[in-house]
């Protein structure tokens, strides 16, 4: 079956960075792309960005076009989300969602910055 | 970008009543158009793509419909376990947008 499972929880200071992964299983990784999306405490749901496992190309949502990068690793199947320059309004639970529209969730990875 | 407009934020209706959520895009997006769903403390899924296709293993009182610019989801017996707020999201070009959600209870 599909799986998308996500890495840790992660604590940050404010202006670290975070690497958050997505290890895919269950389907011809090169097939679909991946999104991010994230979920701060109490609020809707936001797009970060897509990148194709095919080729690696990627669309980033105009607010995090200059502080994340997609990435993935087809010989593991996996996919990273790394955000720089974190403050505490990026503490959110951060999902990798296959396809558009998104059929398949990862289980969310925490991510809080606090100093 | 296209913004993407949910109404109602929140609605409460009674078990058994037809609920209906509509999500509006700023500008034409044919029939890109999926619902979400996701109850409290959990993942969300995907209820409907296409704007009226629904997944696999969703229960037949969800219907989507609409395309263009105007799009509906319609509970037509609202259930308990059908608690949750519900997204709309754009995806026929990037940045695929959610609306603001539609949280739904129950009287």
């Amino acid at each position: 079956q599909v799986q998308l499972v996500q890495s840790g929880p992660e604590l940050k200071r404010p202006g670290a960075s975070v690497r958050v992964s997505c290890r895919t299983s269950g389907y011809s990784f090169l097939t679909y792309g991946l999104s991010w999306v994230r979920q701060a405490p109490g609020q809707g749901l936001e797009w970060m960005g897509w990148i194709s496992a095919y080729d690696g190309k990627t669309h980033y949502a105009q607010n995090f076009q200059d502080r994340v990068t997609m990435t993935t690793d087809t010989s593991t199947a996996t996919v990273y989300m790394e955000m720089r320059t974190l403050t505490s309004d990026d503490t959110a639970l951060y999902y990798c969602v296959r396809g558009g529209p998104g059929d398949y969730w990862g289980q969310g990875t925490q991510v809080t910055v606090a100093s | 970008d296209i913004q993407m407009t949910q109404s109602p934020s929140s609605l409460s209706a009674s078990v058994g009543d037809r609920v209906t959520i509509t999500c509006r895009a700023s500008q034409g997006i044919a029939n890109s158009l999926a619902w979400y769903q996701q109850r409290p403390g959990t993942v969300p899924s995907l209820l409907i793509s296409a704007a009226s296709t629904l997944h696999s293993g969703v229960p037949s009182r969800f219907r989507g419909s609409g395309s263009g610019t105007n799009f509906t989801l319609t509970i037509t017996s609202l259930q308990p376990e059908d608690i949750a707020t519900y997204y709309c999201q754009k995806y026929d070009s990037v940045p695929w947008t959610f609306g603001q959600g539609t949280k739904v209870g129950v009287k």
